[in-house]
């Protein structure tokens, strides 16, 4: 079946970096592109960016513009996403989500990662 | 950056009757294509957030028919038209024009 399993929690220091996997299977991965979404705790979903796994074209949001970056390994179906110089606001649960090959045009489908809880602290 | 302002913000409902959640977009999300991307997610709790419905009205694989999507241009709308137990939880709108953007979530519960 179509699913997309994200790797485990983690626990970092401020100023550290994180990087979270996304392992997609049941599907041909290059035909899509996989939206980063974020949620602090009691919060709402923020959009963190997308990639194509078609090429690798990457649009990221604003706020996050110079600490994150989002890459794929197509030999192993996965999506991967690193964020930089963490900061105690950046605890939150991490999902990836199968989107539209392209960027203009789409969204987020059926297909969502479980989530991965990434907690900044010191 | 395209703003997207869902209304109300949570909502008591008894089940069997109707529910509707406002979602209003900064600009138009009629993309040169011709479709309007806008979607509906619900995130139920403790799990990950689920389509519900695509391009305005389009009800995703599996998704009940008392859901349904209207709108147009920048102003949307989901409606339960009878809403069960198991729809509680916290309902997105999000537009897909250009890059993607999240309301803030409109939290559903059963009176």
């Amino acid at each position: 079946q179509v699913q997309l399993v994200q790797s485990g929690a983690e626990v970092k220091k401020p100023g550290a970096s994180v990087k979270v996997s996304c392992k997609a299977s049941g599907y041909t991965f290059t035909s899509y592109g996989i939206s980063w979404v974020r949620q602090a705790p009691g919060q709402g979903l923020e959009w963190m960016g997308w990639i194509s796994a078609y090429n690798g074209n990457t649009n990221y949001a604003q706020k996050l513009q110079g600490r994150v970056t989002m890459t794929t390994d197509t030999s192993t179906s996965t999506a991967y996403m690193e964020l930089r110089s963490l900061r105690s606001d950046d605890t939150a649960v991490y999902y990836c989500a199968r989107d539209r090959r392209r960027s203009s045009g789409g969204g987020p489908d059926g297909c969502w990662g479980q989530g991965t809880l990434v907690t900044v602290s010191s | 950056d395209i703003v997207m302002t869902q209304t109300p913000l949570s909502l008591s409902v008894t089940p069997g009757q109707p529910a509707s959640i406002s979602c209003k977009s900064s600009q138009s999300l009629l993309h040169s294509d011709g479709k309007t991307y806008l979607y509906w997610y619900l995130q139920k709790p403790g799990q990950s957030p689920q389509l519900l419905i695509y391009e305005v009205s389009s009800r995703f694989s599996g998704v009940p028919d008392r859901f349904s999507g209207s709108g147009s241009g920048t102003d949307f709308t989901l409606k339960i038209s009878r809403v069960e137990a198991e729809d509680v939880g916290v309902y997105y709108c999000m537009q897909g024009i250009h890059l993607r953007t999240f309301g803030q979530g409109t939290k559903v519960e059963i009176k």
